[in-house]
């Protein structure tokens, strides 16, 4: 199938890092993304990896990519507030179509 | 800052009416994508315009949706007649093909149709 799969929650402390993981199906996809929507939003672009990466740093933002298992994780160092919001992980089609299949999205909850 | 408008932001209309929703995409942008967002469905896509030429408009109800592009700075997503089920939230999002993929959103257009 074409499932791209995530946890519905993730609670964490003010200041912990986070941890949001995502698996997908199609090892042939060409980038993966992090988009972050906050209530009432559109979905904001955060970073992407293109697949022969393995990780990538922004930031606060670290992107883990283990293509054996088809894992992506997005980690958030030194957690607040202002992260709490929905995290939708995301692969690009690989046929050149440039479209995308999303997650079902993780709600993050910053505990201050 | 460049980023994708969307009009209108909010939209509430009774059954049966016409309804359309506007998009100006970033300019230089050559690729367009018109989603709908429910809490049962998630994020699907309806419809995706490539230098202004239709894609796929596969997950688009042919029967009372229909989108198009009259130019190149607007994109447009008609509903008619509108239907209860249709309410949601519908983005748009540009992009261009070959820059790593990327798609940038609207603020999106909450629908609620009585």
């Amino acid at each position: 199938g074409e499932d791209v799969e995530q946890s519905l929650f993730l609670s964490v402390r003010e200041g912990d890092s986070s941890v949001i993981n995502c698996t997908y199906t199609d090892s042939s996809s060409t980038y993966l993304y992090w988009y972050k929507q906050e209530p009432g939003a559109g979905l904001q672009l955060l970073t992407y990896i293109f697949s022969n990466m393995d990780m990538k740093q922004d930031q606060r933002l670290t992107v883990l990519l283990n293509k054996k298992d088809k894992h992506l994780s997005l980690r958030i160092a030194d957690t607040q507030t202002g992260d709490s919001a929905i995290y939708f992980c995301a692969e690009s089609k690989s046929s050149g179509t440039y479209k995308y299949i999303f997650g079902t999205g993780t709600r993050l909850k910053v505990l201050a | 800052d460049a980023r994708v408008t969307q009009t209108p932001r909010h939209k509430v209309t009774e059954m049966g009416q016409e309804v359309t929703m506007r998009c100006q995409p970033i300019l230089g942008h050559n690729t367009v994508f018109w989603y709908r967002q429910t809490m049962m469905q998630g994020l699907e896509l309806l419809a995706y315009f490539r230098n202004r030429a239709p894609l796929d408009d596969s997950g688009m109800p042919k029967d009372r949706f229909s989108a198009e592009m009259p130019d190149a700075t607007l994109a447009t997503l008609k509903i008619q007649p509108s239907e209860p089920r249709d309410s949601a939230v519908y983005f748009c999002a540009s992009g261009n093909s070959g820059a790593a993929d990327t798609q940038y959103f609207g603020p999106g257009t909450r629908l609620t149709v009585l």
